[in-house]
């Protein structure tokens, strides 16, 4: 069935450094979600990628979705403490109603 | 609004209680979903409801019984569980569309209920 791989798993940086976390699926996506789950919190939903090559910016983060749809990434310029948290991808899993996500990345900044 | 409330926030409780875990949201979504979550582990899919019916069950252990009473409630019924079952519980909904070949579906997570079974 259909996997969703992300690297790293960890990442650990100091305040003002960038962070970029990297989604590989074994097959083709619709298309790929990214959430943010804070320590003791729940996964919130921070975008969308749909189209092949898209890239959406949201202030210091960047999301792209690769040519060939079966990959993405999260750039995140000059991480700031409040960036602390797991960054998971999703896509649909084959059933087509239903996320297969990542294993996360978890991000731990440091001032 | 676009919040998806969850009851009882926490909850502990013994291998032969039952007890239920409650969800609900007024978004007017028609999907609704529980996760199950381990900690440091991404949330894993346990049950998709879609216009009031169960269309996914990902082989779930029968000690686990979903009901959704109408669109904008969802419960997780629990029985008989076992200390392996502790994990966060999270519930989610949403509105999935086709647009083309593409399903769009932002789902939308609730808190989550913390579940310690001993």
């Amino acid at each position: 069935g259909q996997q969703v791989m992300q690297i790293p798993q960890y990442q650990h940086v100091q305040e003002g450094e960038d962070f970029t976390t990297y989604c590989n699926s074994s097959t083709t996506l619709s298309n790929i979600q990214w959430y943010k789950q804070r320590p003791g919190g729940h996964p919130v939903f921070l975008i969308q990628l749909v189209k092949s090559g898209e890239v959406k910016k949201q202030k210091r983060l960047t999301f792209q979705f690769g040519e060939a749809k079966k990959n993405s990434s999260l750039h995140i310029t000059a991480t700031q403490t409040t960036d602390v948290g797991t960054y998971f991808c999703a896509g649909f899993k084959n059933s087509g109603y239903a996320l297969n996500f990542g294993k996360g990345t978890s991000l731990l900044v440091t001032p | 609004d676009t919040e998806v409330t969850q009851t009882p926030k926490h909850l502990v409780m013994g291998m032969t209680n039952k007890k239920s875990l409650k969800c609900e949201q007024h978004m007017g979504h028609r999907a609704m979903y529980w996760y199950k979550q381990k900690a440091k582990k991404p949330p894993e899919l346990m049950f998709v409801y879609s216009y009031e019916k169960l269309s996914i069950n990902e082989s779930v252990p029968s000690r686990f019984s979903p009901e959704c009473p109408n669109s904008s409630l969802l419960n997780l019924h629990l029985h008989a569980l076992q200390p392996e079952d502790s994990a966060l519980y999270l519930c989610a909904s949403s509105n999935p569309a086709r647009r083309g070949k593409s399903l769009t579906d932002t789902q939308y997570f609730g808190p989550g209920t913390r579940l310690t079974v001993l």
